[in-house]
């Protein structure tokens, strides 16, 4: 089966740092795109990048670029998304998603990770 | 970027009824359009792609249509489980976007 296994929710305050992650199994890790796609509370989803962990290429959506970083460890089959410096505005589900097939369509999901930043 | 409308923002339907979702590009985007289903407190699963295409898995009652600027989700018969948000999302280019979703509520 395949699946995108998330690591757990995260309480942190402004200025800190974070790294958040998530495990494929499954499937042939390097020769997937893995995106990250934020989900403030009570919103819609906004998509904010991808990475291919095959050689790391990645792309960033406008919105998020300078923002967050997208990197990927192969050697574990393991994507991650990290901040250097949280914002109150950080705070949303962030969820990974796998492309499906050689298209921009995603799936499966990763089962999110709630992140909570507040003083 | 790609501009993502959808209409209604919800809906209010009872089990049985025939739901239509509609989702507009800001410019044409062939037929790259997925649907995805969301519900309260779980991660968004993919019923839809390429505008009509059915992922393995989804009931037939699910379809999807349109290319260019507009398209459609269909629900044909709503059963007790569909009641969640439903979003688009345009693949044809990066940045990739996701419309506003529709909440389909019971009535």
């Amino acid at each position: 089966e395949v699946q995108l296994v998330q690591s757990g929710a995260e309480v942190k305050k402004p200025g800190e740092s974070l790294k958040i992650s998530c495990k494929g199994s499954g499937y042939s890790f390097t020769n997937y795109w893995i995106a990250w796609v934020r989900q403030m509370p009570g919103k819609g989803l906004e998509w904010m990048g991808i990475i291919y962990p095959g050689d790391s290429d990645t792309r960033y959506s406008p919105t998020f670029q300078g923002q967050v970083t997208i990197s990927a460890d192969k050697s574990i089959s393991t994507a991650y998304l990290q901040w250097s410096s949280l914002k109150a505005s950080d705070t949303a589900m962030y969820y990974c998603a796998r492309r499906f097939s050689s298209t921009e369509y995603f799936d499966p999901w990763g089962q999110g990770t709630l992140v909570t930043v507040s003083s | 970027d790609i501009q993502m409308t959808q209409s209604p923002s919800s809906v209010s339907a009872s089990v049985g009824d025939r739901v239509t979702i509609t989702c507009r590009a800001s410019q044409g985007i062939s037929s790259w359009l997925a649907w995805y289903q969301q519900k309260p407190g779980k991660a968004p699963k993919l019923l839809i792609y390429a505008s009509s295409s059915l992922q393995s898995g989804v009931p037939s009652r699910f379809s999807g249509s349109g290319s260019g600027t507009d398209f459609t989700l269909t629900i044909s018969s709503l059963q007790p489980e569909d009641f969640a948000t439903y979003y688009c999302q345009q693949a044809s280019s990066y940045p990739l976007t996701f419309g506003g979703g529709t909440k389909v509520e019971i009535k």
